[in-house]
């Protein structure tokens, strides 16, 4: 069925390193791809999102890697700090252009990265 | 400008009430999400309305029900509560349906005692 996995629960990095998150999802059909942080006691920060025509696509100290083959998308964090340890998620997004909504995200389960000091 | 906002923050219920929560978008924005978070099935998708009119649904049971005004203001509801309906409900607005980047507030955690 539908949905949007995380290859690793939990991920625990030293200050200063680059961390790579991964999702793997399973609905082809997908348009876009968005991955949130959500810090203890938020509600998910939007963070980066990539269409599925790209392969990948930058923000500052995020990269997103999407893969459509393997049906992968990946979030890379450069030069992590400690404000980035928080749970983060990965969601898809399908489109639809006539009659309903286009809105409905479907989350994956969410990877604690950790980082120390 | 002032985010989106979730009230009551915090919500005990015994099972078989009904709770109505609210969610307050950013100013402007016109699309409203609801989510339900729970430890075991994570984030799950409710409903969205826009322009008062629910346009998508989740996989959830009639007992869970929303609405939308005028203003944007969004309200959800759900009846006859069950021990397994505790969860942190989130909101989430968006400028327009199909907007990528959606705002979320911090949520209502609910207790079903």
């Amino acid at each position: 069925g539908e949905s949007v996995g995380l290859h690793l629960p939990t991920l625990s990095v030293q200050e200063g390193d680059n961390s790579i998150i991964n999702c793997a999802y399973s609905n082809s059909a997908s348009d876009y791809f968005i991955w949130y942080k959500q810090e203890s006691g938020k509600g998910p920060q939007f963070i980066i999102d990539i269409r599925s025509n790209m392969d990948k696509r930058q923000g500052q100290r995020v990269t997103v890697l999407l893969n459509k083959t393997v049906k992968h998308l990946s979030l890379q964090i450069a030069a992590t700090q400690p404000g980035d340890s928080a749970v983060y998620f990965c969601a898809e997004n399908m489109e639809r252009n006539s009659g309903g909504s286009n809105y409905k995200l479907t989350f994956g389960k969410g990877t604690l990265l950790t980082v120390n000091p | 400008k002032a985010g989106v906002t979730q009230t009551p923050r915090y919500l005990i219920k015994t099972r078989g009430q009904q709770v109505t929560l609210s969610c307050s978008p950013i100013s402007g924005h016109r699309s409203v999400s609801w989510y339900q978070q729970t430890p075991g099935q994570g984030l799950q998708f409710l409903f969205e309305y826009f322009s008062e009119t629910q346009r998508n649904k989740g996989n959830f049971p009639g007992r869970f029900s929303g609405r939308q005004f005028s203003n944007s203001r969004s309200e959800m509801n759900v009846s006859t509560l069950e021990l397994g309906d505790s969860a942190l409900y989130l909101c989430a607005s968006s400028l327009n349906t199909g907007s990528t980047e959606a705002f979320f507030g911090q949520g209502t955690r609910l207790t079903v005692v």
